[in-house]
């Protein structure tokens, strides 16, 4: 089954950096293109970044562009997100999804918190 | 950006009535070539993350009860739980993926009355 696991989360200091991780099994991951939504505390979704099955391409909102690098290891089944000059706005649940055909968000994993505070 | 408007903001419905959400879009997100609308809707529950209900507007995913269903073209939407049992309160959500960045309605709480 498809298995999406999220790591990296924790405290950063506003400037700061954070990397997120995501680790996939169940499917053949360098088939579909992966994506980054976050959740602030008691709040609605807001999609962050995508990146192409082949990492040829990556796409960002524009609350996180030039700040926020989105990439893969598909020798490693992997996704990441390089988080930089991080701002308290930035606080929030950060999950990875996996896109099936046509970017539908299908596949989600549990999460990881990631709180920027002085 | 495409914007997603959800109402209502919440609602309550008794247990086994008729639970309908909306959404609207400000802009078309049909394509014409393929006749498909984008559109997805998600449930999420407390501490969990939002999973699939139904994409290109009316498609029920795989393992997804038949009381969910969606409707609607363009630039407006609805879902509908046929019957509402417990297990469905949670806060629902419409999504566009016809256009980068992908956006999300603002998110309905649907709670028992």
């Amino acid at each position: 089954q498809v298995q999406l696991v999220e790591s990296g989360g924790g405290v950063g200091q506003p400037g700061g950096s954070l990397r997120l991780s995501c680790a996939a099994s169940g499917f053949t991951f360098s088939d579909y293109g992966m994506h980054w939504v976050r959740q602030a505390p008691g709040k609605g979704l807001e999609w962050v970044a995508s990146v192409r099955f082949d990492g040829g391409n990556q796409y960002y909102a524009d609350s996180v562009r030039g700040r926020f690098t989105i990439s893969r290891d598909n020798s490693k089944n992997t996704l990441y997100l390089q988080m930089n000059n991080v701002k308290p706005e930035d606080t929030a649940v950060y999950f990875c999804a996996k896109a099936s055909t046509y970017d539908i968000l299908d596949y989600w994993g549990q999460g990881t918190l990631v709180t920027v505070s002085s | 950006d495409i914007v997603m408007t959800q109402s209502p903001d919440s609602l309550a419905v008794s247990l086994g009535e008729r639970a309908t959400i909306n959404c609207k879009s400000s802009q078309s997100v049909l394509y014409s070539s393929n006749n498909k609308n984008y559109l997805a809707w998600y449930q999420q529950k407390p501490g969990q993350p939002p999973k699939l209900l139904i994409y290109w507007a009316s498609t029920r995913e795989s393992g997804v009860p038949d009381r969910f269903s969606g409707s609607g073209s363009g630039t407006d939407f609805t879902l509908t739980i046929s019957s509402l049992r417990a297990e469905d309160v949670a806060v629902y959500y419409c999504q566009q993926y016809y256009d980068t960045p992908q956006t999300f309605g603002q998110g309905t709480k649907l709670e028992i009355k």
